[in-house]
């Protein structure tokens, strides 16, 4: 079964600081990796997304991801938050076949001092 | 993108009745359709997987026999919370990949349930 863990619960920054959230997955095949971004009060919304091809992903907002393989490793980077990247984050993983169900890390809160 | 949608987006009932939630893809078709609960300030924990025509996969712990769901068509999937109770009052969320698709899965945006 799959199981996805995140290392930080609540992570407090200033505006222009640089961002690493930490996301590791457990899994023994082929996955799908997620991050996405609840805003206070908001439903989910997807940031990126890995299924193949190059271990960096690009998403929306200047987000971006790395997967290492070797590590089991998808973390969440941004070079400079902003007061508006305050909310939650998880990150989530399926199995690579059809339409499996995504399981959820527990979250980090993020807080952005203006 | 795709959009899922939930009604309603908020709910109040009595201890002891039964609340049905849908959940509509409206614009692409969805053979499996995910049930999460969210609790605040927590994660989203899956309940169920609604496969259309067939009946559903329930995840350790849930009860089938109080969270009915069916998934009569490739857009609808409902969830019936039976005899509700105040430890029941949550956020629920539903989700469906488009057919065909797995690596992105749509929200609702979610029904927030209070048990009075």
């Amino acid at each position: 079964a799959q199981s996805v863990s995140q290392h930080n619960h609540h992570v407090i920054l200033s505006e222009a600081a640089s961002l690493e959230l930490g996301c590791n997955y457990s899994y023994g095949g082929t996955v799908n990796l997620f991050w996405y971004v609840q805003y206070p009060g908001q439903h989910l919304q997807l940031l990126l997304k890995y299924f193949s091809g190059d271990p960096l992903v690009k998403g929306i907002k200047g987000f971006e991801a790395e997967f290492i393989k070797s590590k089991f490793s998808f973390n969440l980077r941004k070079p400079s938050v902003q007061w508006s990247d305050t909310a939650e984050y998880f990150c989530a993983v399926n199995a690579q076949s059809s339409a499996s169900k995504i399981i959820f890390g527990s979250g980090t809160r993020l807080s952005i001092r203006p | 993108g795709a959009v899922v949608s939930q009604h309603p987006s908020w709910v109040i009932c009595k201890s002891g009745t039964s609340v049905k939630i849908e959940c509509r893809s409206l614009d692409f078709q969805a053979t499996t359709m995910f049930w999460y609960r969210q609790f605040p300030k927590q994660s989203l924990m899956l309940m169920a997987t609604s496969n259309e025509g067939s009946k559903a996969t329930y995840e350790q712990g849930v009860e089938k026999d109080k969270f009915l769901i069916n998934h009569a068509s490739l857009t609808l999937s409902t969830l019936t919370v039976t005899s509700a109770h105040p430890e029941d009052s949550s956020f629920y969320i539903c989700s469906a990949f488009a057919r065909g698709k797995n690596t992105e899965a749509f929200f609702g945006q979610g029904t927030r349930l209070t048990v009075v």
